[in-house]
């Protein structure tokens, strides 16, 4: 069945950066994007930007453009989110998640178990 | 900036029709999308393209869209549908989140 399994939680310290991995499986990699999404606590869904399985094309949102990167290893089947510059606002359930139809802005029909990045000093 | 805007709670009685809704300019333009996410685990489509089930999601869920709302319909709401849900659409450079409908179901 078609599956993302997202790294474990981090804890880092303002100012670090964090780099979360999603491994999907169950589907052909190569022909659908995959986005993050991120849920602070008790907060509502807010979508980070989106790479493609096949050749790492990338689109950001405005609000993490400089400070986040998104890649993708076909070798691998996995992706992955770096965000640089971590502030306490960025505490939040990371989501990995797939795009419908193979395209880069649709609907998310598969979702990771989430990725819990915590920032504190 | 684009906005979607969701009544943040909703309540219905079991058995009866829950109705949540989705406001943005245009929003019948563009295809909407609903998403159910119980306490501490990951959201669930149970609507893309206004109206299209996925698969194993129950036929009491429907969606409509029109003019500058969506509209998702749970009929005959079951304690099990008790839950938080976001609409969610995009245009041509990012995807939008409505912030969010807490259902009780009491």
């Amino acid at each position: 069945q078609v599956q993302l399994v997202q790294s474990g939680a981090e804890v880092k310290t303002p100012g670090a950066s964090v780099k979360v991995s999603c491994k999907a499986s169950g589907y052909i990699f190569t022909n659908y994007y995959l986005s993050w999404v991120r849920q602070a606590p008790g907060q509502g869904l807010e979508w980070m930007g989106v790479v493609y399985g096949n050749g790492g094309r990338t689109t950001y949102a405005e609000e993490f453009q400089g400070r986040v990167t998104m890649t993708s290893d076909t070798s691998t089947s996995t992706v992955y989110m770096d965000l640089s510059s971590l502030k306490s606002e960025d505490t939040a359930m990371y989501y990995c998640v797939r795009v419908l139809g193979g395209r880069p802005l649709d609907s998310f029909d598969v979702w990771g178990q989430g990725t819990m990045v915590t920032v504190s000093s | 900036s684009y906005e979607l805007t969701q009544p943040p709670s909703v309540s219905v009685s079991p058995g009866q029709t829950a109705i949540i809704t989705c406001s943005g300019d245009k929003l019948g333009d563009k295809y909407a999308s609903w998403y159910q996410q119980k306490p501490r685990q990951s959201p669930v489509l149970v609507i893309y393209q206004d109206s299209r089930r996925p698969s194993g999601i129950p036929e009491r869920f429907s969606g409509s869209n029109s003019g500058n709302t969506a509209t998702l319909t749970i009929s005959g709401t079951q304690a099990m549908d008790e839950a938080d849900y976001y609409c969610q659409a995009w245009d041509s450079s990012r995807v939008l989140f409505g912030g969010g409908t807490q259902l009780t179901v009491l």
